[in-house]
């Protein structure tokens, strides 16, 4: 199967200090990339969906402001969290979707576990 | 808004005999559905998925169903063991991707 790499794969900071989160396609070009976010024994909501070379459409409820999505290259998509607070505590997963597998098929990176104190 | 239901929450089972998990899609649009397996702390795998032109597919001891009509699919999984404990989400995609809240599965030896 394709591979998505995430990192990093665990991050402690701050309340107030900003994380970067990058995602990448590592062997498949990945023209549309999802941010998720996995709160303890929940489900994966979707935060956004990132098409290559455009902005990126939130879900409703998501700050556009607060989680700022790059999608830059065909391989790369970066998801910053910006003055991030202990709520934001989560489990944070990519996916991305391109020229691999069938169509839709969605292909998950390994999570980075953000805790703000 | 588009959602998924998935049933049930938690499905405890005894080893060797079979677990069903149930979804219900609203969205229309949905025309490919993925179940995935998580287990803590890693990211969810694809177990199995069907399109919404196919009514059955199997892969050995897991099998999925879609009723496109009444909007339900399905994932039977037979012979249980005890490495298949795990969480088990149901997915929906189109042009939006909604997941299920997810079912906790445990398998008892």
């Amino acid at each position: 199967g394709a591979v998505v790499s995430q990192h990093p794969s665990r991050v402690i900071c701050k309340s107030g200090t900003s994380v970067k989160i990058e995602c990448r396609s590592l062997d498949f070009q990945a023209t549309t990339m999802f941010w998720y976010r996995q709160f303890p024994k929940q489900s994966l909501m979707l935060m956004a969906t990132s098409n290559e070379g455009s902005k990126a459409t939130y879900e409703q409820g998501v700050e556009k402001d607060k989680f700022l999505i790059n999608h830059a290259s065909l391989t790369l998509s970066t998801l910053t969290v910006t003055s991030a607070h202990p709520e934001d505590s989560s489990f944070y997963i990519c996916s991305a979707r391109g020229n691999r597998g069938l169509d839709n098929e969605q292909f998950f990176g390994p999570g980075t576990r953000l805790t703000v104190l | 808004g588009e959602n998924v239901e998935q049933h049930p929450s938690t499905l405890s089972v005894q080893e060797g005999d079979s677990a069903v998990i149930k979804c219900t899609y609203s969205d229309s649009a949905s025309n490919y559905f993925p179940w995935y397996k998580q287990e803590l702390g890693k990211r969810p795998q694809l177990i199995i998925d069907i399109r919404s032109n196919v009514g059955e597919k199997k892969d050995q001891r897991i099998a999925v169903t879609l009723n496109k009509t009444a909007k339900h699919f399905s994932l039977h999984i037979t012979e249980t063991q005890p490495e298949d404990s795990a969480v088990y989400f149901c997915a929906a995609m189109g042009f939006k991707t909604i997941f299920g809240a997810g079912t906790r599965l445990f398998v008892k030896a």
